[in-house]
């Protein structure tokens, strides 16, 4: 019973292909996020939907494609992948947009990205 | 300048230590407080949380938060092996943005 989960666990690719990261979460929450860590474990965010309308886009090449179907699911597309997008992709889910402590992070168990 | 900066350790300590971690921020719009728990291979996980100033004790964990220094700390009492994670600070202002810090290794030796 996977609170938040994304598919694939790895994922190891060359540089120029295009390739896609899936997340659902089955908590019921209106708000789902993509964060990227990289090797030295900084966590920093991607983007944020609530109820699938896009809330939180930060400096992230346009390469990096967000879509969410619906609320239970945001997906993440990289089109041209470069070494640096090596990392570990993790998806998010919050009851609502704010998320601080009344309204923690749930996070998935990651996806390692390895460009070549 | 990172706006939360937080050593990387890694901190080794034998079991039944306490594990002392701390955080230091910029923002002073800073007002939620929050701890994440990641074990290697894993998401990070909601620890421990605290409003503006003071501190709050959850069984061996304890969170202080010190605004006018900009400071924050987790104490974890009587550390055991299970405790061997890395520990990540993350705050929020009003809009609720959080910022991580890098997080702290933490390895406690049997």
């Amino acid at each position: 019973d996977t609170a938040v989960s994304q598919t694939p666990k790895y994922l190891v690719t060359q540089m120029g292909n295009d390739k896609s990261i899936k997340c659902e979460q089955n908590l019921g929450h209106d708000t789902m996020y993509w964060y990227k860590q990289d090797s030295k474990k900084f966590l920093k965010i991607m983007f944020s939907y609530n109820n699938k309308e896009l809330i939180i886009n930060e400096t992230v090449p346009n390469r990096f494609s967000p879509k969410s179907p619906d609320k239970a699911h945001l997906n993440l597309h990289i089109n041209s992948l470069e070494l640096g997008d090596s990392a570990v992709y993790f998806c998010a889910s919050s009851q609502v947009a704010d998320s601080s402590y009344n309204s923690p992070l749930h996070f998935g168990n990651g996806t390692r990205l390895t460009v070549t | 300048q990172k706006e939360v900066e937080q050593d990387p350790g890694p901190l080794s300590v034998p079991e039944g230590a306490i594990v002392s971690l701390n955080c230091t921020y910029s923002n002073s719009a800073f007002q939620y407080f929050m701890w994440y728990r990641q074990y290697s291979r894993k998401g990070p996980e909601l620890l421990m949380y605290t409003y503006s100033s003071g501190n709050k004790e959850d069984g061996r964990f304890t969170a202080q938060v010190d605004k006018s220094s900009k400071y924050i700390s987790l104490f974890i009492r009587d550390s055991q092996p299970s405790d061997s994670a890395t520990y990540l600070c993350a705050m929020s202002d009003t809009r609720g943005k959080l910022q991580f810090g890098a997080g702290t290794q933490v390895v406690v030796t049997p």
